[in-house]
């Protein structure tokens, strides 16, 4: 299975808004609705900031928010803060009842 | 508040099987919830290894599946990863995680380094 496309970088300044895409197949983003997305600092776990494309996990900021529109999901982080400097993977269950995270995207505020 | 650490070796021979165990405390893991392994080799993404839910039904990363192996001890609440057969390239944080029933890593351990040379 492959991974799901990321751009590797994204970057914004303080305030502004930001959106991660996410492409797949069929197979996987476009077939189901279990798509999520982790933000994961340096030399941490990565944490779970979305479920099921567009629900956020209880304490996770109403600053971020999900969707999807065919095989792409995106991740978007609306006024954005320092602390936001992370890195983000999107994730899809496939219709092979396997799992496939993306390849990340760098956010630099 | 559920919380999970990764246990085992730093450090693994090529052609040697690689065995984690990860503790599960403040959830029991007969729960409704899956249980999984994730690693990241340094400085790359996220791989996704498998999951495991308590009724045995188990589910593996088919570029990995002939070499991997999760199990479930209920009666310690720990889950384990056995990874035979093991190469530089397996060399990774590895992570354990609660998975929830719509694929999502809800709860993730620290990860632990484990580094696969001679």
């Amino acid at each position: 299975q492959s991974a799901l496309t990321q751009s590797a970088s994204v970057s914004g300044s303080p305030g502004q808004s930001i959106t991660i895409s996410c492409t797949g197949t069929s197979s996987d983003v476009g077939g189901h609705n279990y798509v999520s997305w982790y933000q994961q600092h340096p030399g941490k776990a990565p944490k779970l900031m979305i479920y099921d494309v567009s629900n956020r996990p209880s304490g996770v900021s109403n600053r971020f928010s999900g969707s999807k529109s065919g095989n792409t999901a995106s991740l978007t982080i609306s006024g954005l803060q320092a602390e936001d400097e992370a890195d983000y993977y999107c994730s899809s269950y496939t219709s092979s009842s396997s799992y496939v995270f993306g390849t990340g995207t760098k956010v630099t505020v | 508040q559920v919380q999970l650490q990764e246990s085992g070796p730093g450090l693994v021979k090529p052609s040697e099987t690689l065995s984690l165990t990860c503790t599960v405390s403040g959830y029991s893991i007969s729960g409704g919830y899956y249980w999984g392994w994730i690693r990241q080799p340094p400085g790359k993404g996220l791989e996704w290894i498998g999951h495991m839910y308590p009724n045995g039904n188990t589910y593996y990363n088919p570029s990995l599946k002939s070499r991997v192996s999760i199990s479930l001890d209920t009666s310690k609440n720990q889950f384990s990863l056995k990874l035979s057969s093991v190469t530089a390239a397996d060399t990774a944080v590895y992570y354990c995680a609660r998975v929830a029933s719509g694929w999502y890593c809800d709860s993730w351990g620290q990860g632990t380094l484990v580094t696969v040379s001679s």
